[in-house]
């Protein structure tokens, strides 16, 4: 089994659509989760980051952590032709520990029509 | 707003030559790091850097790569002979607090020929 799962779609939505991306996970030693958007050929922006199981929203974005079923999600409400992006889940075990590194999924990509 | 900065954005070199990748990490930041993304894959880890030494790094990771930060803001990726298979973005990332929030840069597309 893959440490990090992710359907890489493409997802097409029309605009307005309440979108939802997920991503499971195997190892259950990550208790950091982060959600970012890559647009082709640039860097990954960070857009949600998480600590532990729960839900966090920010405008437009939720995202949510549910570590015993090892599955986390990123919704998007009301979304937007701008949010036409890849959309990648990352985790990681460590913070003052040695596992410092993000354990990526291999990104959504979502596009939203006008 | 802060960011990470990488030059150059696009690298060609020649297989067998050594490249240097280039990063100037968020100030405030403790915890550097380099990723790469082969086109169509993963974003994959390579070397985490902390207190001026490397505290994690993947079995891409080997004799051929190294960093260094050489002096207060600079984080470079050293590449000693380069082989077609190393073509890929590479990323470099900054954050305050090891693995947490990790802010990645815009990337160096190196191309080897």
């Amino acid at each position: 089994q893959k440490e990090v799962e992710q359907d890489p779609g493409p997802l097409s939505v029309p605009e307005g659509a309440i979108v939802s991306l997920n991503c499971t996970y195997s190892n259950s030693a990550f208790q950091y989760f982060m959600w970012y958007r890559q647009y082709s050929r640039k860097g990954p922006e960070l857009l949600m980051y998480t600590y532990s199981s729960g839900n966090k929203e920010d405008g437009r974005f939720t995202a949510q952590v549910d570590k015993s079923s090892k599955y986390i999600s990123l919704f998007i409400r009301d979304s937007q032709p701008s949010d036409s992006a890849t959309y990648l889940c990352a985790m990681s075990a460590g913070s003052g520990g040695s596992n410092y590194k993000l354990t990526f999924g291999k990104g959504t990509l979502l596009t939203v029509n006008p | 707003e802060p960011e990470v900065t990488q030059t150059p954005s696009h690298q060609v070199t020649q297989m067998g030559q050594e490249v240097i990748l280039r990063c100037v990490p968020i100030s405030n930041h403790l915890y550097f790091y380099w990723y790469r993304q082969i086109l169509g894959q993963k974003v994959e880890f390579l070397v985490s850097f902390y207190n001026n030494e490397i505290s994690e790094k993947s079995e891409i990771f080997d004799d051929q790569f190294s960093v260094e930060r050489p002096d207060g803001s600079n984080f470079t990726l050293k590449i000693r002979s380069t082989k077609l298979e190393d073509s890929a973005m590479y990323f470099c990332a900054s954050s305050e607090v090891g693995g947490t929030e990790a802010f990645f840069g815009q990337g160096t597309r190196l191309t080897v020929v």
